[in-house]
């Protein structure tokens, strides 16, 4: 296993557009986390599912957008009607989901969303 | 709502020197992680920190926590060019469904090592 894998690395779109990103986590771990990152800034948490339950989102994570992780495998994020604000880096994480002092996050390469 | 802070933003340094980064958070927190992150790259997990005094050391790096401060400090002892990146402090508040982590990350310091 060579740890937290994203698809595309990079995606260009029209606005308006929808997109689709994909997420392979490592894979014997439960938890898997969604960020967003922007240009000049840290990551920012959007979402977080244990197992094939989503549990958390945050208010970023506006009406457009979704993710489901159906098998408690690999997770999507979707992204319906693109606006050049959505233009950021979408990062996904993973983890065991050890006792709290345990906690260690993997994260993907990340999938750089153009919008023009 | 919490914040974290990191200073500086850039920094210029040369290789032999020493410097040290400050990450400060406004709320209290179990846990604490310094990342790396390359141009491009993904987020590499440097140090987690657990509680007051922690000390963590990692070849030129070391990073320590003191939770009564809400301060962090990552210190570069004798910089090479091959720690030039972007460094994240990143601090864990608890979901409400336990134990899983959210992750608030400052704004980054970006590290260049001149040669």
């Amino acid at each position: 296993d060579t740890g937290v894998s994203q698809n595309p690395r990079h995606k260009i779109t029209k606005r308006g557009q929808n997109v689709t990103f994909r997420c392979d986590p490592i894979s014997e771990h439960n938890r898997l986390y969604w960020y967003r990152q922007t240009l000049g800034q840290g990551p920012e948490f959007l979402t977080y599912f244990q197992n094939e339950a989503q549990l958390e989102k945050s208010r970023l994570l506006s009406d457009r957008f979704s993710a489901e992780r159906p098998k408690g495998s690999f997770s999507t994020l979707e992204i319906q009607r693109t606006e050049q604000g959505d233009s950021a880096m979408y990062l996904c994480a993973s983890s065991l989901g050890q006792p709290a002092t345990n906690e260690k996050l993997f994260f993907g390469s990340g999938t750089q969303l153009s919008v023009l | 709502e919490l914040k974290v802070e990191q200073n500086p933003l850039f920094l210029s340094m040369q290789e032999g020197k020493n410097y040290t980064i400050y990450c400060n958070y406004s709320t209290t927190s179990d846990r604490l992680y310094w990342y790396r992150q390359d141009p491009g790259k993904s987020l590499e997990s440097l140090f987690v920190l657990l509680s007051n005094g922690a000390v963590k050391q990692e070849g030129r790096l070391m990073a320590s926590l003191d939770t009564k401060a809400r301060l962090s400090t990552l210190h570069i002892t004798a910089a090479v060019h091959d720690l030039s990146a972007t460094y994240f402090c990143a601090v864990d508040i608890q979901l409400n469904t336990g134990t899983a982590s959210k992750l608030t990350f400052g704004t980054g310091t970006r590290l260049q090592v001149t040669l």
